[in-house]
């Protein structure tokens, strides 16, 4: 079955400050999501990728899947308090109706 | 238009005592899943179901059953809760326009076994 390891487990960045989340597969990704998550909430969707090299951004945040469909990255930009919170990434094992798995978070802290 | 709804919100059990959680989707979407989440970790798939009428185990089925009872409703069954089931339930859905639409959760249950 597909792993995905997130990296790192934990950051902790002054305000305005760039940072990257990494989610690195097992396997080829068929399709990732990224999530964020405010302690003791729900689950906010920020964005999905499907093809090999696809960038995708809203406001701050860029998201990329590499060429080989195996690693995704997060880049926050000039971060601020209202980033912080659990950044999870999930993947699909192939098309619609198949596995969908998820790592195991970064939580990110950002100091004002 | 409600989404992806979870019931109950919070449930506190005794070891050995059974529940079924429930989850309801208007999207009419075909696949569903439930995922717990311990404190301070990520999602844990522990089924799911691509379609009406059929389901898979996910990465820890152990000590659960579910039930696709028609195409909105994937309910999750406790027969009999131990400590360790203490944990976030989270429902969720996710259609087949595209070969991966976005999964929507619901907002999750907070179950406790004491």
């Amino acid at each position: 079955s597909q792993e995905l390891e997130q990296s790192p487990q934990s950051l902790i960045v002054q305000e305005g400050k760039n940072l990257t989340i990494n989610c690195t597969s097992s396997k080829t990704l068929y399709g990732l999501y990224w999530y964020k998550q405010k302690y003791g909430e729900g689950l906010i969707f920020l964005m999905m990728l499907q093809k090999g090299g696809e960038e995708k951004s809203h406001e701050k945040i860029t998201a990329k899947l590499d060429e080989k469909k195996q690693q995704s990255s997060l880049h926050i930009t000039a971060s601020q308090p209202s980033h912080a919170g659990t950044y999870l990434c999930g993947a699909s094992e192939g098309g619609s109706g198949s596995r969908l798995t998820f790592g195991e978070g970064t939580q990110l802290t950002v100091n004002p | 238009n409600a989404g992806v709804t979870q019931t109950p919100k919070f449930q506190v059990l005794k070891t050995g005592q059974s529940m079924t959680l429930q989850c309801a989707q208007d999207m009419n979407h075909n696949s569903m899943y439930w995922y717990r989440q311990d404190p301070g970790m990520g999602l844990r798939l522990i089924y799911y179901s691509a379609s009406e009428g059929t389901t898979d185990k996910g990465e820890v089925p152990n000590g659960y059953n579910v039930s696709r009872l028609n195409k909105r409703e994937f309910s999750l069954r406790l027969e009999s809760a131990a400590p360790s089931q203490t944990s976030v339930y989270f429902c969720a859905s996710r259609g087949r326009r595209q070969s991966n639409e976005k999964l929507f959760f619901g907002s999750g249950t907070q179950l406790s076994v004491l």
